[in-house]
């Protein structure tokens, strides 16, 4: 069975500095991954997925992510926060092998400070 | 704006009623999914159709029902309602149904059973 962890329910950063929010993933075989955002009362919105390639991902916001295979990892990083960029963010796993559905973590609340 | 819409935005119901909530997928995708978002659940996949046909299921209730249209729209029919299906539920949509899609999410429907 695949499965996603989100540790930190809750990220504070200041406005300004960088930020990671944090995923780890489990699969049989290998993995594409995928974040998401939600902003209050909207749906998920997609940043960013990894499917094959370069392990740094670059996608929407400013947002990057960086797939390390030996540690089941796909960190969400950002150089420089926004208040704009408080949200709810979610990681979400599909095995390769065979058909499998997105599974999504618990997510995690970044709240940016100004 | 994804492209997905769904109707309505907001229901209010009592227990033991039934309810359909709707969605129309971005224009071209051929594949729906349903998910429902709860606090103490978090994100859960409820199913999936293809095409009109039924692709994948998760953790869906025997009370919860949907189907795919020719046009491609999607319906989910909840019925006996109980007071923990009270939840946001969100349709997504992609292009097709490869484990590489990108899902689109719409806005939700937010279900409070009374």
């Amino acid at each position: 069975a695949q499965s996603v962890a989100q540790p930190e329910d809750q990220v504070n950063v200041a406005e300004g500095n960088p930020l990671t929010v944090k995923c780890t993933y489990s699969v049989s075989g290998n993995p594409y991954l995928f974040w998401y955002v939600q902003y209050p009362n909207r749906g998920l919105q997609f940043l960013l997925k990894y499917i094959t390639g370069d392990n740094l991902v670059k996608g929407s916001y400013g947002f990057e992510a960086e797939f390390n295979k030996s540690q089941t990892s796909f960190h969400l990083k950002k150089p420089s926060a926004l208040v704009s960029d408080s949200a709810l963010y979610f990681c979400a796993v599909r095995d390769i092998r065979g058909y499998s559905t997105l599974t999504f973590g618990k997510g995690t609340m970044l709240l940016v400070s100004p | 704006d994804s492209g997905v819409t769904q109707t309505p935005k907001h229901l209010i119901t009592a227990t033991g009623q039934r309810v359909t909530l709707r969605c129309s997928p971005r224009s071209g995708d051929l594949s729906v999914y349903w998910y429902q978002q709860s606090l103490d659940q978090g994100l859960q996949f409820l199913i999936q159709y293809y095409n009109g046909e039924e692709r994948a299921k998760g953790n869906i209730l025997e009370r919860f029902s949907a189907q795919q249209f020719p046009d491609l729209h999607s319906e989910l029919n909840l019925s006996s309602l109980e007071l923990g299906d009270s939840a946001l539920y969100f349709c997504a949509s992609s292009p097709y149904s490869g484990s590489t899609d990108t899902q689109y999410f719409g806005p939700g429907t937010r279900l409070t059973v009374l």
